[in-house]
């Protein structure tokens, strides 16, 4: 079975710092990758996708996330966050079928702390 | 757009009453997503649709989760008897297609069974 795994549960980090969440996916064939955030209380926004051509995606809010296919991987990254970045993380992975891309399947998410 | 509306936002309810949240997809978008999430279990997905038609219900706990999407515009997740653990966040998402591609997920409806 498909599965996406996000190795931090985790993550304090203070203003300014550096961000780099990780995302490994088990399937072999073609995926649609996605980074959803969810701040406290709220629902599931993107922040970016990546479906084809540049391995690196700019998402919102001065996300990227680069896809590395060799290694089933799509960390999220972020230069320099803000108190405001405060929330969980999930990765996503969309699996190609003979009738196209169908579900989204979550990893288990990381929860963020910026702390002032 | 208005987005995938979802109702109610917040649900409470005695252990054994029957349970329907409602969700109205994103007009134009063939598929529909219910999702549920806890702490224990993050975020799964519970059934899916396409054009109204029920394609993978694998996620679906037991036989008390029916869902149903009677049309285009309009799609209800049933728990009937409800129990606690069934205390979760529902969401629901619908996805459209070509140069709308992408997952748009509603506000949730935050149930408690008491």
């Amino acid at each position: 079975a498909q599965s996406v795994s996000q190795h931090n549960h985790h993550v304090i980090l203070s203003e300014a710092a550096s961000l780099e969440l990780g995302c490994n996916y088990s399937y072999g064939g073609t995926v649609n990758l996605f980074w959803y955030v969810q701040y406290p209380g709220q629902h599931l926004q993107l922040l970016l996708k990546y479906f084809s051509g540049d391995p690196l995606v700019k998402g919102i809010k001065g996300f990227e996330a680069e896809f590395i296919k060799s290694k089933f991987s799509f960390n999220l990254r972020k230069p320099s966050v803000q108190w405001s970045d405060t929330a969980e993380y999930f990765c996503a992975v969309e699996r190609a079928r003979d009738t196209g891309f169908q579900k989204l399947v979550f990893g288990t998410g990381t929860r963020l702390l910026v702390s002032p | 757009d208005a987005g995938v509306i979802q109702s109610p936002r917040h649900e409470v309810t005695e252990m054994g009453q029957e349970v329907t949240l409602r969700c109205k997809p994103i007009s134009g978008h063939d598929y529909l997503f219910w999702y549920r999430q806890t702490m224990m279990r993050g975020l799964e997905l519970l059934i899916y649709f396409n054009n109204n038609v029920p394609i993978d219900d694998s996620g679906m706990p037991e036989d008390r989760f029916s869902a149903k999407m009677p049309n285009a515009s309009f799609s209800t997740l049933k728990i009937q008897p409800s129990e606690p653990r069934d205390s979760a966040v529902y969401f629901c998402a619908s996805k459209g297609r070509g140069a709308n591609y992408g997952y748009t997920f509603g506000s949730g409806t935050r149930l408690t069974v008491v």
